[in-house]
């Protein structure tokens, strides 16, 4: 599977734009870049995915570069809820169905009031 | 729409005893994981179904862990005996066979001491 690299942590201040950025350098043609939040004590919601287009949608707007080899998730007005572990994962849909769900340690947000 | 179903949602045992999760997913999703998420770590996927078959149990401790989902609908995790290093949230999440998103459970919160 193709990694991706994250920071470990981040920190936004409520109400302000945040960047959480994914390196995939390795990433293959067919790789959609998925992103995954989880909430403290909760089980991962799935968040955004895309190809090669920016894509948006009522929780966040995804940034992919014009190489495909990084990628930003944008939250555009962080609020406290917001606080979780943010997962970026590589899946491939050619992949036959049988598509894992692979997940790194993935960047804690900490939003501050 | 209901989500997916686990239980127990906390569980204590005592090394070398046994102990089961059961997990019902969203009707009609053909998938269904099993994760391992250790405190500090992101989840790390034991076992894949396909209906009711296994797709990939590459990462399952089969010494000690099985896994199975009859009827190809809800699925029950076993460990046999428990270690202590078993101290985890194990997850469940399923998706429809052409769909694209996981959805997972909250998670059972095994203690083993």
């Amino acid at each position: 599977d193709a990694k991706t690299t994250q920071p470990n942590s981040m920190e936004s201040n409520e109400e302000e734009p945040v960047h959480l950025p994914c390196n995939h350098s390795t990433i293959s043609g067919t790789d959609y870049i998925h992103w995954y939040r989880q909430l403290p004590s909760q089980g991962p919601e799935y968040v955004i995915h895309g190809l090669t287009s920016n894509v948006n949608n009522r929780m966040a707007s995804l940034a992919i570069a014009e190489d495909r080899k990084s990628s930003t998730l944008i939250l555009h007005r962080a609020t406290l809820r917001d606080a979780a572990v943010y997962y970026c994962i590589l899946r491939d849909p050619l992949a036959g169905g049988y598509q894992k769900v692979t997940f790194g340690t993935g960047t804690k947000l900490q939003v501050i009031p | 729409e209901a989500g997916v179903a686990q239980s127990p949602r906390y569980k204590i045992i005592e090394k070398r005893q046994s102990v089961a999760f059961w997990c019902n997913p969203i009707s009609g999703h053909a998938t269904l994981y099993w994760y391992q998420q250790i405190l500090g770590q992101g989840p790390k996927l034991l076992i894949q179904f396909q209906n009711n078959g296994v797709v990939d149990d590459s990462q399952l401790p089969k010494d000690r862990f099985s896994a199975e989902r009859l009827k190809g609908v809800d699925s029950t995790l076993k460990i046999q005996p428990a270690k202590l290093e078993d101290s985890a949230v194990y997850l469940c999440a399923s998706r429809p066979l052409s769909g694209t998103e996981a959805f997972f459970g909250q998670g059972t919160r095994l203690t083993v001491v």
